[in-house]
């Protein structure tokens, strides 16, 4: 059975640093992108990111680019969302989603990341 | 930078038909965009439905279908429910690994 397991929910100071994670099983982690998708509360879906575990390639939303780093450890069959300096605006849920056929296929329970002094 | 639109707001009788539509701010939405749409209620992670513009995604019921229609995509539910009471997003993939979510559509079934 596929799943993705995320890191539990995060409470955060302004300024700080953040590494949030996602471990695939039960499917050979090389073979598919993991995706970040960010849900701000009471807001839509948006699209942050994508990482091929197999080799590192990793591309960005113009939104997110340099505002966040997604990287993986396919020894671990684990993905990665870090800040290096959150803000409160950075408070939401963050999806890891797997792509299949250039869509979602399987989605991570969500992380719950609050950003607060 | 690319808009993906979809109607805020739907509403549709229990038993009754309704199409959600996702477009592009500028632009047809074609096959390879590789729509695909996914259904969320409060408080749970996202479900996918369609994907590949009309693929139904493992137990997804029959009456849930994706097309083109026009220059959109389109999520029609044949005969809605009750619980078909949730968000709807589409995902339009823009080439070069860049995948955009729309908005989103709030369905009311009542």
């Amino acid at each position: 059975e596929v799943q993705l397991v995320q890191s539990g929910a995060e409470v955060k100071k302004p300024g700080e640093s953040l590494k949030i994670s996602c471990k695939g099983s039960g499917y050979s982690f090389t073979n598919n992108w993991i995706g970040w998708v960010r849900q701000m509360p009471g807001k839509g879906l948006e699209w942050m990111g994508i990482i091929n575990p197999g080799d590192s390639d990793t591309r960005y939303s113009p939104s997110f680019q340099g505002q966040v780093t997604i990287s993986a450890d396919k020894s671990i069959s684990t993905a990665y969302l870090q800040w290096s300096s959150l803000k409160a605006s950075d408070s939401a849920i963050y999806y890891c989603v797997r792509r299949q056929y250039l869509a979602f296929d399987f989605w991570g329970q969500g992380t719950l990341v609050t950003v607060s002094s | 930078q690319t808009v993906v639109t979809q109607e805020p707001s739907f509403s549709v009788s229990p038993g009754g038909t309704v199409t959600l539509t996702c477009g592009l701010s500028s632009g047809s939405v074609s096959t390879s965009n590789y729509p695909s749409w996914y259904q969320q209620t409060p408080g749970q992670a996202p479900r996918t439905l369609i994907y590949s513009t009309s693929t139904r995604s493992s137990g997804v019921p029959d009456r849930f279908s994706g097309s083109i229609l026009g220059n959109k995509a389109a999520l029609t539910i044949t005969g809605a429910q009750a619980d078909d009471e949730s968000d709807y997003y589409c995902v339009l993939y823009m080439g070069r690994g860049i995948s955009v979510f729309g908005g989103g559509t709030k369905l009311t079934v009542l």
